[in-house]
């Protein structure tokens, strides 16, 4: 069975800072990555996947992620983050390739605050 | 893109009676809908994965009898809390394969309170 962890609770930044939450899955096959966002009184909303090629994926509003197979990671990063983007984080990943939908497993989320 | 409703979004009740969770895929056909279950200051559980027209598949743990899940056709999914108790107080999230990608579709959550 897959796991996920997020290493980090609570990430305090002020705005215009970088962004950089960890993530780092266990599983032994091939793996679907996610990154999803819940802001403050909204439902869950897909910020970016990863299931093939190139690893470093791009997503909405300046989110990045990248894949690396060796370490089992798949940190989600910012250069600048803004006030709009406290929320909080679940990282996801399922399995890849076994053909139907497979089910998602999250890790415990990082909820971010960003300061004006 | 995909949607899917989730009603109601907050319900209170009375230990003992049952609750009823319904999840609508709108303009898409979701032939499979998974129902997570996601306690304060943790992670998204997943409960089951329900399939059109087949029984449910419950996770270890997870009492059937308890957590009934009807799928009865393609754009609906319901989720019941039978004989409901304080202890299953909580934040219910269906989810369902948005069309394509294996992008997945979230409901906006139903936070039961059960006194």
């Amino acid at each position: 069975a897959q796991s996920v962890s997020q290493h980090n609770h609570h990430v305090i930044l002020s705005e215009a800072a970088s962004l950089e939450l960890g993530c780092n899955y266990s599983y032994g096959g091939t793996v679907n990555l996610f990154w999803y966002v819940q802001y403050p009184g909204q439902h869950l909303q897909l910020l970016l996947k990863y299931f093939s090629g190139d690893p470093l994926v791009k997503g909405i509003k300046g989110f990045e992620a990248e894949f690396i197979k060796s370490k089992f990671s798949f940190n989600l990063r910012k250069p600048s983050v803004q006030w709009s983007d406290t929320a909080e984080y679940f990282c996801a990943v399922n399995a890849a390739g076994s053909g139907g939908y497979q089910k998602v497993t999250f890790g415990t989320g990082t909820k971010l605050q960003v300061i004006p | 893109g995909a949607v899917v409703s989730q009603h109601p979004s907050r319900v209170i009740c009375k230990s003992g009676t049952s609750v009823k969770i319904e999840c609508r895929s709108l303009d898409f056909q979701a032939t499979t809908m998974f129902w997570y279950r996601q306690f304060p200051k943790q992670s998204l559980m997943l409960m089951a994965t329900s399939n059109e027209g087949s029984k449910a598949t419950y996770e270890q743990g997870v009492e059937k009898d308890k957590f009934l899940i009807n799928h009865a056709s393609l754009t609906l999914s319901t989720l019941t809390v039978t004989s409901a108790h304080p202890e299953d107080s909580s934040f219910y999230i269906c989810s369902a394969p948005g069309a394509g990608n294996y992008g997945y579709t979230f409901g906006s959550g139903t936070r039961l309170t059960v006194v």
